[in-house]
């Protein structure tokens, strides 16, 4: 099945920018996504990315798709300390699926 | 958008009791719906794909008869934990395919606590 991996933690200073990294096996997803989860919430859709582009820009986030090396990427410019969550990368289960597999999470941590 | 609201947010409840978890698409029709388990620190797993008007569909290691899915409406699909124990305590969210929109709708989460 597929396989999603993504660092757990990652520690910037408001203002800098954060860049979520997170590789998966499956290529024949037609959608890549990134959720961003609050603490006692459920998770919100951040952003997407069509498996044809490689590369998504909206306002503060820019997603990075290489598909050769199966690896997608979160960029947020001027992080903010209400940017601090855990984001997920998530891939569908296999191509026509609706099942999602999750990375376990990176937790982003905004330092004032 | 789409919208999947989830209750409750928060329920505890002592071991043996059993716990019912409703979500409902607010504005669109969910013929699927999917319950993920979280544990804390972690991603989320999936547990079972509900389908309006036939079996929920487990996945491999879930109890069927501990975690019973109903999904009798277009709208509503249900998550009851039977005879809950204080391992069952976790966080449980259901998402559905958004309607006419990338992605997945997912609800605002159920934290169970069982004491």
């Amino acid at each position: 099945g597929e396989d999603v991996e993504q660092s757990l933690f990652l520690s910037v200073r408001e203002g800098d920018s954060s860049v979520i990294n997170c590789t998966y096996t499956d290529s024949s997803s037609t959608y890549l996504y990134w959720y961003k989860q609050e603490p006692g919430a459920g998770l919100q859709l951040l952003t997407y990315i069509f498996s044809n582009m490689d590369m998504k820009q909206d306002q503060r986030l820019t997603v990075l798709l290489n598909k050769k090396d199966k690896h997608l990427s979160l960029r947020i410019a001027d992080t903010q300390t209400g940017d601090s969550a855990i984001y997920f990368c998530a891939v569908p289960s296999g191509a026509g699926s609706y099942q999602l597999t999750f990375g376990k999470g990176t937790k982003l941590s905004v330092i004032p | 958008g789409a919208v999947v609201s989830q209750h409750p947010s928060r329920v505890i409840c002592k071991s043996g009791t059993s716990v019912k978890i409703e979500c409902r698409s607010l504005d669109f029709q969910a013929t699927t719906m999917f319950w993920y388990r979280q544990f804390p620190k972690q991603s989320l797993m999936l547990m079972a794909t509900s389908n309006e008007g036939s079996k929920a569909t487990y996945e491999q290691g879930v109890e069927k008869d501990k975690f019973l899915i109903n999904h009798a409406s277009l709208t509503l699909s249900t998550l009851t934990v039977a005879s809950a124990h204080p391992e069952d305590s976790s966080f449980y969210i259901c998402s559905a395919p958004g309607q006419g929109s990338v992605g997945y709708t997912f609800g605002s989460g159920t934290r169970l606590t069982v004491v």
